[in-house]
């Protein structure tokens, strides 16, 4: 069973930092691109940021880059978002995504979220 | 970035009603379409894929069409576990952008 267990949520404040992890299992993950999509509270669904399988290729949101950080450590089936210089917008659940791969990219594996606050 | 525009925003609808959601993209995405549902507090749950290919253990009351701009999920017969928020979402090109979402909600 594929499971996608996210941690390292919680408050933090204005220009502070925190990091995410994504624990993966049940998959090669290594075989997979991944991906960070948050949910600020009432609002939508924005895509943050991805990586691709072997980590040596990344892309971020406009409103994120320069500030989060995407990685993965394939030995430890795990996903991590370096998260910086955060700001009130930066408030949301952050949810850890698998890609289903090629040809059609969807997301076919969530996680349950981790709540990041940013708030003084 | 490509822009998805759900709609409607909202809409009430009974057990046993036929439903349909529309969304389009600014443009053509071909077939590279997908649908989510969302209840309140849990993650998106990947309901279509490929504009009309149904996920596993998805319902067979839920049907996806379209291609190119103009896409539709059905849900056939609503279900009482079918009150939710739906996205539609674009996986042709990075950032991968998402519909505003589509509430339904009970009459």
């Amino acid at each position: 069973e594929v499971q996608l267990v996210e941690s390292g949520g919680g408050l933090a404040q204005p220009g502070g930092s925190l990091r995410l992890s994504c624990a993966a299992s049940g998959f090669i993950f290594s075989n997979y691109w991944m991906h960070w999509v948050r949910q600020a509270p009432g609002q939508g669904l924005v895509w943050v940021s991805r990586i691709n399988a072997d980590g040596r290729s990344t892309s971020y949101a406009d409103s994120v880059k320069g500030r989060f950080t995407i990685s993965r450590d394939n030995a430890k089936n795990t996903l991590y978002l370096q998260m910086n210089s955060l700001r009130a917008e930066d408030t949301a659940v952050y949810y850890c995504v698998r890609e289903s791969g090629w040809p059609k990219n969807y997301f076919d594996y969530w996680g349950q979220g981790t709540l990041v606050t940013v708030s003084s | 970035d490509i822009q998805m525009t759900q709609s409607p925003s909202s809409l009430s609808a009974s057990v046993g009603d036929r439903v349909t959601i529309t969304c389009r993209a600014r443009q053509s995405i071909g077939s590279y379409l997908n649908w989510y549902q969302q209840k309140p507090g849990k993650a998106p749950k990947l309901l279509i894929y490929a504009a009309s290919s149904l996920q596993s253990g998805v319902p067979t009351r839920f049907s996806g069409s379209g291609t190119g701009t103009d896409f539709t999920l059905s849900i056939s017969s609503l279900q009482p576990e079918d009150f939710a928020t739906y996205y539609c979402q674009q996986s042709y090109t990075t950032p991968q952008t998402f519909g505003q979402g589509t509430k339904v909600e009970i009459k």
